[in-house]
């Protein structure tokens, strides 16, 4: 069963604005990752964010994570053309689960 | 792509057919994973391996079987294709942070 949720499942924006997706996931979680997928493609890993910390960034790339209300948000600064793709938010869940549980993904189209 | 590669990349079979796909690696992670991914479903856990000869269930193993002779190669196998089975299949590996690298994928059309 999913355990994240990602909000929207589908975004359009124009090139140079800013994109924020959120993830809302169900148990308890040692980390949080954010992974991308450009169509036929496999699944790219982005960046993760540990239970212990708030937010983080990588490049254009920013997440927060809040554990107390279970969520999660990335955000892509100025957003070019080549962002567009699909993005899933991914729970290891705590006790050093073997395992990650992958919502169903959003689909963020970046317009020149 | 993360020194996995996945076999093959696309699939024609019938119903009832035995069908296996290979994943192989050549980063010497002991975790390994198969997932299918299908519209409106994501992408989900159908075996996964934590070393030679250790493998597990996921959430949709029912139908899929599996093995791990070395530590490279993962394959899964469709004992009876069933079109149910239609799907993209991708394998990944694990680094130590449980940062999660994927295949290429196999496109499998059962029909």
């Amino acid at each position: 069963s999913q355990q994240g949720e990602e909000d929207p499942q589908a975004l359009s924006i124009q090139e140079g604005e800013n994109a924020t997706m959120n993830c809302s996931y169900k148990t308890s979680i040692n980390n949080l990752q954010w992974y991308r997928q450009n169509s036929g493609r496999g699944l790219v890993h982005l960046i993760l964010i540990r239970s212990n910390e708030r937010e983080k960034h990588s490049g254009r790339l920013r997440v927060t994570l809040d554990t107390s209300k279970k969520s999660s948000s990335l955000l892509i600064t100025a957003s070019r053309a080549a962002d567009t793709a699909s993005y899933f938010c991914a729970t290891e869940g705590s006790g050093g689960s073997e395992k990650l549980v992958f919502g169903k993904g959003m689909k963020l189209t970046v317009n020149p | 792509d993360a020194g996995i590669t996945q076999s093959p990349r696309h699939k024609v079979t019938e119903t009832g057919t035995p069908v296996t796909l290979r994943c192989h690696q050549t980063e010497n992670h002991r975790y390994m994973y198969w997932y299918r991914q299908d519209p409106g479903h994501g992408l989900r856990l159908i075996h996964y391996s934590y070393g030679v000869k250790d493998t597990d269930k996921g959430e949709v193993s029912d139908g899929y079987s599996v093995s791990r002779s070395k530590t490279e190669d993962f394959l899964l196998t469709l004992e009876s294709a069933t079109s149910s089975q239609t799907s993209v299949y991708f394998c990944a590996i694990r680094d130590g942070v449980n940062e999660q690298f994927f295949g290429p994928g196999t496109r499998l059309t059962v029909l």
